[in-house]
């Protein structure tokens, strides 16, 4: 059973650029979350999805970004004309439910992006 | 403004001996707490969790308290091991959306031998 898989691994984008970051979530989950992890600081909660829908949005920045997680394949981050400040390890984490016992968040490695 | 606080950014100990970290939390709804390990260029893995139900849950060498009069809840690990060595994120959630985490600036932890 696989666990949750980002990729790439590692991205490297010039300031302007646009950057996609994927995330196949855990089988059986429908769930999918999205954190940010700036250099020495926690992880900040970006958005949170389910099948072709965004349910909470509200660590999103206002501009430049999007999240997607289609009928489909995997759910995609997207930052539009990258600056050196997205550089950050940008996390996916997936759960089977939204609440109760099996809402449990599994994370993947992430995608270390660097905005040159 | 930080919701989720571990005030640590770092902790050494010998081996063999208890590791205890701690986390404080300002926002009362929260109602479900984790700990999440992680080591550098990986994912943060899943160690321990506990519902504002309980004031401790045991899991093998780890120890989770909880302290909802003070808004406190400290890991503890014992007897710790060299392995252990890594960042531990302290992380809180509510029972609408447990998958959406608040996460504390972690502290390093490392245990020598």
């Amino acid at each position: 059973n696989a666990g949750v898989m980002q990729n790439p691994r590692h991205l490297v984008r010039r300031r302007g650029q646009e950057a996609r970051l994927r995330c196949s979530p855990m089988k059986g989950h429908s769930h999918v979350y999205w954190y940010r992890q700036l250099p020495e600081e926690g992880l900040k909660f970006m958005v949170y999805l389910q099948k072709e829908n965004i349910i909470d949005e509200s660590g999103m920045p206002k501009e430049r970004f999007s999240a997607e997680f289609p009928k489909e394949g995997p759910s995609i981050l997207r930052i539009q004309q990258v600056v050196r400040g997205d550089s950050a390890a940008y996390f996916c984490a997936s759960s089977r439910t939204g609440g109760g016992l099996t809402a449990e968040a599994f994370f993947g490695q992430g995608t270390r992006l660097t905005v040159v | 403004d930080q919701q989720v606080k571990q005030n640590s950014p770092s902790l050494s100990v010998q081996e063999g001996r208890i590791s205890i970290l701690n986390c404080d939390y300002t926002n009362s709804m929260f109602d479900y707490f984790l700990w999440y390990k992680k080591y550098p260029a990986e994912g943060p893995t899943f160690l321990i969790s506990i519902s504002s139900i309980k004031d401790k849950n045991e899991d093998g060498r780890f120890t989770v308290f909880l302290n909802k009069s003070a808004k406190h809840l400290s890991l503890h690990i014992v007897p710790s091991q060299p392995g252990d060595s890594a960042v531990y994120f302290c992380a809180a959630s509510t029972s609408t959306s447990y998958g959406k985490l608040t996460f504390g600036q972690g502290t390093i932890l490392t245990v020598h031998p």
